[in-house]
Order: structure tokens, then sequence, then C-alpha cells
């Protein structure tokens, strides 16, 4: 099947600061990746669907100020958390949609801040 | 718009037997039905889908069948091995204007014990 990464794998950060995560379609291009948000032992949660070019539609209670999306190719969309606080610790997850359906998930981004 | 259960949450089956994980959905115009396989810390991984116009696909040990009429479809392992376990979820794709929005089930927890 298709590849997307995720990077970086995991990260610590303090409070405060902000914490940016990337995501690769490796081996096709996706006009659309989505941002999921894990808590343990739970289903995924939609945070966002990110279309490139275009701006990213959020998910009700998803702040779009806290949570910056941006997909500047057809191979990249990046999650940006910005000013994270011990309650945004949690697992995310991208996926990246191959022609109209298939969606592909990368191998998740564990973030701790402290 | 769409929901998508799933049962059971957890299962434990013996090596060698058989695990089946049902899923229904409400909206008959989703049309293309993924399972991904979960295994910790990682994440999700495609390992079968079916389209509306197919009641079945097998792929050497997994299998789902679609009941259109029903809306419900199901994943069934044979011979199941210890590195079957993981969490296997559930998905309902419906087509939208802005792309396909896909509808997640709760995920079933499965034990293959040795």
């Amino acid at each position: 099947g298709a590849v997307v990464s995720q990077h970086p794998s995991r990260v610590i950060c303090k409070s405060g600061t902000s914490v940016k995560i990337e995501c690769r379609s490796l081996d096709f291009q996706a006009t659309t990746m989505f941002w999921y948000r894990q808590f343990p032992k739970q289903s995924l949660m939609l945070m966002a669907t990110s279309n490139e070019g275009s701006k990213a539609t959020y998910e009700q209670g998803v702040e779009k100020d806290k949570f910056l999306i941006n997909h500047a190719s057809l191979t990249l969309s990046t999650l940006t958390v910005t000013s994270a606080h011990p309650e945004d610790s949690s697992f995310y997850i991208c996926s990246a949609v191959q022609g109209q359906e298939t969606q592909y998930f990368g191998p998740g981004t564990r973030l701790l801040v402290l | 718009g769409e929901n998508v259960e799933q049962h059971p949450s957890t299962l434990s089956v013996q090596e060698g037997d058989s695990a089946v994980i049902k899923c229904t959905y409400s909206d008959s115009a989703s049309n293309y039905f993924p399972w991904y396989k979960q295994e910790l810390g990682k994440g999700p991984q495609l390992i079968i889908d079916i389209r509306s116009n197919v009641g079945e696909k097998k792929d050497q040990r997994i299998a789902v069948t679609l009941n259109k009429t029903a809306k419900h479809f199901s994943l069934h392992i044979t011979e199941t091995q210890p590195e079957d376990s993981a969490v296997y979820f559930c998905a309902a794709s419906l087509p939208r204007n802005t792309g396909n929005q896909f509808y997640f089930g709760t995920g079933t927890s499965l034990t293959v014990i040795p």
C-alpha cells in the first residue's frame, strides 16, 4: 500500500511553546489530508480536513488558531500546535487520501507537554 | 450525517480460531468501507476494503462482507495468529461535494491467545 510518513514520531515540549508536526505522502500525491487526535483506548477523532492550496476545514470544537494546518503541496501537510499546554498531550495522526477515497495513515506523533 | 457502530468492543479468541467483527452504518449513500488494524503506539494500517458494488472480498486469511440492504459489513479473520492481536476499526466513506467524508467505528480490541 501507499506510504505516509510523520515527523517527529514523538516530542516533549514545555508548556507555552509551539510544536510542528509534518505529514508526507511518500509515493503518491494527496489532494486531501486529514488530521486526527486519539486518546488512549479510544477511536480516532477528526480534527480537520486539509485540502491542498486552500484553508483547512475544522471540526466543531477544534480551535483553528490553536491548531494551525498548512497544506502547501500535494505531498505535505503540517499541523502546528501553538502555545501548547498539558491538555494538548495526545497522539496525533495524519492520513492522506489516494485517488478519491483510499485513506492511508501515518505512524502518528506522540506529543507530551510538560 | 453518517453513524457507524462497531461490535464487539473487545474480543478474545484462541489461536487458530476465527474472529468476526461487525459494523453497521446509517446512510445508504456511503459507498466505500475500509478496515484498519492499529497496533499499540502506531498509526492505523489499511488491511482490506470493499466498495458498495461488491458483496464480498477476500485476501488470504482476511475477508470482508457487505450487506447494503441491511447496511452492515463484517470483517472475518480465519486461522488467527497472535500477531493478529490489535485494535481494528471499521469505517464508512460518504461522498460529499467537498470530497469523501470518513466515519469510524469505535474499535474492537482483538486478543489472540496462544
